[in-house]
């Protein structure tokens, strides 16, 4: 059972417009969410995280939103650049249990055109 | 900045063969992770550690084993590889028991024929 869901596998977006990834998750026990982005030959590297004591947090160009009532995350990238283009990874995890666990998504897949 | 670094980026191994994939972190970091990424399936969890000489299964445990006889090392071991065993595997760690962000290294692509 997926507990973390990225629907969407792909999303194409013009460049200096707003990129919105989205996440759902089913657990209620996350409590910690964070999104990791891809290049292909890489491994992922952390971009954003956010407890679930808020609601937004900002770095940059990036910003995340969750939604706890509808257990909903999303990033906000404004403006997308060419170099943005990349697979997105949301990850959750339950700080309350006895070690750090992540649960990731299947990924979305963001092209930025020129 | 922290440094996880994996033994190869590229391998590829005959059916049967006993694979070892090495994982270094220099960091001093507690937990260590190994996943494998598949199109469509994401990053999927095999094993971790939260200690030398300790191990959890993760998610898809079965065809894997793992190693930690020093903190800044991690093995994952595939004792019979099998062609359904070729993915990218990744490696990662995190500084505490309960953080969550890991630290990933670069990945092996591992090819079984």
């Amino acid at each position: 059972d997926q507990q973390v869901k990225q629907n969407s596998p792909s999303l194409s977006v013009q460049e200096g417009r707003i990129s919105i990834l989205n996440c759902d998750y089913t657990n209620s026990m996350f409590d910690y969410f964070l999104w990791y982005k891809k290049y292909p030959a890489e491994g992922p590297t952390f971009l954003i995280s956010i407890s679930s004591i808020k609601d937004k947090n900002e770095d940059g160009r990036f910003t995340v939103f969750l939604n706890k009532s509808a257990k909903h995350l999303s990033l906000h990238i404004v403006p997308s650049q060419p170099g943005d283009s990349a697979v997105y990874f949301c990850a959750a995890s339950a700080h309350a249990g006895a070690n750090s666990k992540l649960t990731f998504g299947k990924g979305i897949t963001l092209s930025v055109r020129p | 900045d922290v440094k996880v670094t994996q033994s190869s980026r590229y391998l590829v191994k005959r059916t049967g063969e006993k694979v070892f994939l090495e994982c270094v972190q220099d960091m001093d970091h507690e937990n260590m992770f190994w996943y494998r990424q598949d199109p469509g399936l994401g990053l999927r969890l095999i094993y971790f550690s939260y200690d030398v000489k300790m191990k959890e299964k993760g998610d898809i445990p079965e065809g894997y084993s793992v190693s930690r006889e020093k903190k800044e090392r991690f093995s994952l071991i595939l004792e019979s590889a099998s062609t359904n065993q070729t993915s990218m595997y990744l490696c990662a760690s995190s500084l505490l028991r309960l953080a969550s962000e890991q630290y990933f290294g670069p990945g092996t692509r591992l090819t079984v024929t």
